[in-house]
């Protein structure tokens, strides 16, 4: 199986910094044919399941905030939230979805400073 | 607007079958695929399976092959078995839609399933 490690495990950060999470994968999640990377961000809030943020590591799904983006390629991927809001706290995970099983990173949780 | 919303026992014993059905409202189950992912108290989450409303399945083997996965057409439905659970089958247990390239766009609510006798 692929493994997926998001680092750091938690962190917090102020009201308006920039928030940065990394997800490394123990294989290439990128297709050659494609040329996509096949890594999703999901965002889950305390009591709820994921919603859906990023896919092929840097598209946005529709109605999500601007100031989440996704960066990387290949095995190292990195969710950047550029303007942390109260709202934005959470756990965020990164998934692959180029190998089956499909497979998630460990998650990491966002809190406010 | 799609919504899923899943159910089943609030317990299962050791030993037994667990059994959840997700109900898919606002769109058909037909042309897409759909997954069962569990996520254990306090841990990640764990693809468990996928099928197509074709009738194509795929599991995840740490399961060993406790795990299906169907779909009832007739009433919008997906349902999971997984026989012979134990204490690490204690999870919450969401149904999700996945599109065609492996990400899921749409998940339901989740129900937590304890395993103890």
């Amino acid at each position: 199986d692929i493994v997926m490690t998001q680092s750091p495990d938690s962190l917090a950060v102020s009201l308006g910094e920039r928030a940065t999470i990394n997800c490394k994968s123990s294989q290439s999640v990128l297709y050659n044919s494609n040329n996509k990377n096949y890594l999703a961000w999901y965002q889950q809030k305390p009591g709820q399941p994921p919603k859906l943020l990023i896919y092929w590591a840097s598209t946005r799904e529709s109605g999500v905030p601007d100031r989440f983006s996704g960066s990387g390629s290949g095995t190292d991927f990195t969710l950047t939230i550029s303007s942390l809001q109260a709202e934005d706290v959470a756990v965020y995970h990164c998934q692959q979805h180029l190998f089956f099983p499909y497979t998630f990173g460990q998650g990491t949780k966002v809190e406010i400073k | 607007q799609v919504q899923l919303q899943e159910s089943g026992p609030e317990q299962v014993k050791p030993s037994a079958t667990l059994s959840l059905i997700c109900t898919v409202s606002g769109d058909s189950i037909t042309g897409y695929y759909w997954s069962w992912i569990r996520q254990p108290p306090g841990k990640g989450l764990e693809w468990i399976g996928y099928i197509h409303y074709s009738g194509t399945t795929r599991y995840n083997p740490s399961l060993k092959s406790r795990a299906s996965i169907s779909l009832d057409t007739s009433k919008n439905q997906l349902s999971l078995k997984v026989t012979s659970v134990t204490a690490a089958d204690t999870a919450v247990y969401y149904c999700a839609r996945l599109t065609d390239h492996g990400w899921c766009s749409y998940w339901g609510q989740g129900a937590l399933v304890p395993v103890s006798s």
